[in-house]
């Protein structure tokens, strides 16, 4: 299964915007990019996915580089509710790393 | 329409008991997967599931744990001889067909269970 990297954690600004960003240099062409986001004690909630073309939803963008070798997720307005762990994953058994836990600084 | 249930949301067993942990898919959903979560640490996947037959149970520990997905019913992860090292939470997830390209797996709430 192809691998994901991450920074561990990330700090940001209430009210400014985040760019969470993730490698995955073994993606094949077929994969698809998911996001989803962990909330303290909470189950993981889907946020995002694209394949090549950058998408937009009501939560985040996603924005997938040329070789989709990487991709950044774009929280536009960072809000307290944001904080959380968030997983870049390729499917299959969507395997989740550890993620990058963000921090969000009122 | 309901999200995937999950039950008990906290389960306490002394060390050698069994635990039942249910699972409720969402309706419509015949896919389920198991994930265990050890505090501080990432979603580590279990077993993959549908109705009736396990698909891929290469996360599963080889011993103590089993899972099922009947007909009816909920599907139903077993830990027999349960020990401290078992205290994590697990997670349920389910989707409308098996998840290899567009489509996701939404999340119940989990289990936390706790070995005494």
């Amino acid at each position: 299964d192809a691998k994901t990297t991450q920074p561990n954690s990330m700090e940001s600004n209430e009210e400014e915007p985040v760019h969470l960003p993730c490698n995955h240099s073994t993606i094949s062409g077929t994969d698809y990019i998911h996001w989803y986001r962990q909330l303290p004690s909470q189950g993981p909630e889907y946020v995002i996915h694209g394949l090549t073309s950058n998408v937009n939803n009501r939560m985040a963008s996603l924005a997938i580089a040329e070789d989709r070798k990487s991709s950044t997720l774009i929280l536009h307005r960072a809000t307290l509710r944001d904080a959380a762990v968030y997983y870049c994953i390729l499917p299959g058994k969507i395997i989740f790393g550890k993620g990058t836990r963000l921090h969000i600084l009122p | 329409n309901a999200g995937v249930m999950q039950n008990p949301r906290h389960l306490v067993r002394r060390r050698g008991q069994e635990a039942r942990l249910r699972c409720s898919p969402m309706k419509g959903h015949s896919h389920v997967y198991w994930y265990r979560q050890l505090p501080e640490e990432g979603l580590k996947f279990m077993v993959y599931l549908q109705k009736e037959n396990i698909i891929d149970e290469s996360g599963m520990p080889k011993e103590r744990f089993s899972a099922e997905f009947p007909k009816e019913g909920p599907s139903i992860l077993r830990i027999q001889q349960v020990v401290r090292g078992d205290s994590a939470a697990y997670f349920c997830a389910s989707s409308p067909i098996w998840t290899s390209g567009s489509n996701e797996q939404f999340f119940g709430p989990g289990t936390r269970l706790t070995v005494l």
